[in-house]
């Protein structure tokens, strides 16, 4: 079985510019989280969904950070525009609607904004 | 505010030592999770723990959660390099959609 594929896997843009973040969940599964991991701290959630609507977005910094998942499969989070802090890894999730507590992560995309 | 605190922070022992790492918090967790993530690559799932004072063995990996459901600790008998990596815990508040929060980590060196 595919695992979550994310694309691209790093990623080097200047301050104010715009960044974008694919992910393709795995097949089957209609819960798809983004995370931002920055160095030295755990996973936290920036937003939510379940099929193509949001659960949760209460920790998207919404004036800078845009996601969507049109057709409930892939998604795409977008940045707009960066900043420093916004320097992190960005990590894509998905599970089973009945089994949210199994996420399955995948590799990342790790940002740097100079 | 960090819901769940994980210590120590770093760890670096020989191979074929045990150690074990603390997750904990004073908050009531419904269910918790340890997670184990390599350098370039996402946090991959080990278990899940839903019932206090449960233990899980997965191999040399022992598990256990508090009985009151705020803590918990990962046991690694006699380590070994490939057990390297960043060991996450992330709790559940209930068991329905709420977000998982995730401690920052203990980063484990195992040295041959």
């Amino acid at each position: 079985e595919a695992g979550v594929a994310q694309s691209p896997r790093y990623k080097i843009i200047e301050k104010r510019q715009s960044v974008a973040f694919w992910c393709n969940p795995i097949s089957g599964h209609a819960t798809l989280y983004w995370y931002q991991q920055i160095l030295g701290q755990g996973p936290k959630l920036l937003i939510q969904f379940q099929n193509n609507g949001v659960v949760d977005d209460s920790q998207l910094p919404k004036d800078r950070f845009s996601a969507e998942r049109l057709k409930g499969v892939d998604s795409t989070l977008k940045i707009q525009p960066a900043k420093l802090e916004d320097s992190a890894v960005y990590l894509c999730a998905s599970s089973l609607v009945r089994q949210t507590r199994t996420q399955y992560f995948g590799p990342g995309t790790r940002l740097l904004v100079l | 505010t960090q819901l769940l605190e994980q210590s120590p922070q770093f760890l670096s022992i020989q191979e074929g030592e045990n150690l074990t790492v603390y997750c904990n918090s004073s908050s009531v967790f419904s269910s918790l999770q340890w997670y184990r993530q390599e350098p370039g690559e996402g946090p991959v799932l080990l278990v899940t723990v839903v019932t206090g004072g449960e233990v899980k063995k997965l191999k040399r990996l022992t598990f256990q959660f508090g009985d009151a459901r705020k803590d918990s600790s990962l046991h690694i008998t006699a380590a070994q390099p490939g057990d390297t990596g960043l060991y996450l815990c992330a709790g559940a508040r209930d068991s329905g959609n709420t977000p998982l929060v995730f401690g920052k980590g203990t980063r484990l060196s195992v040295i041959a």
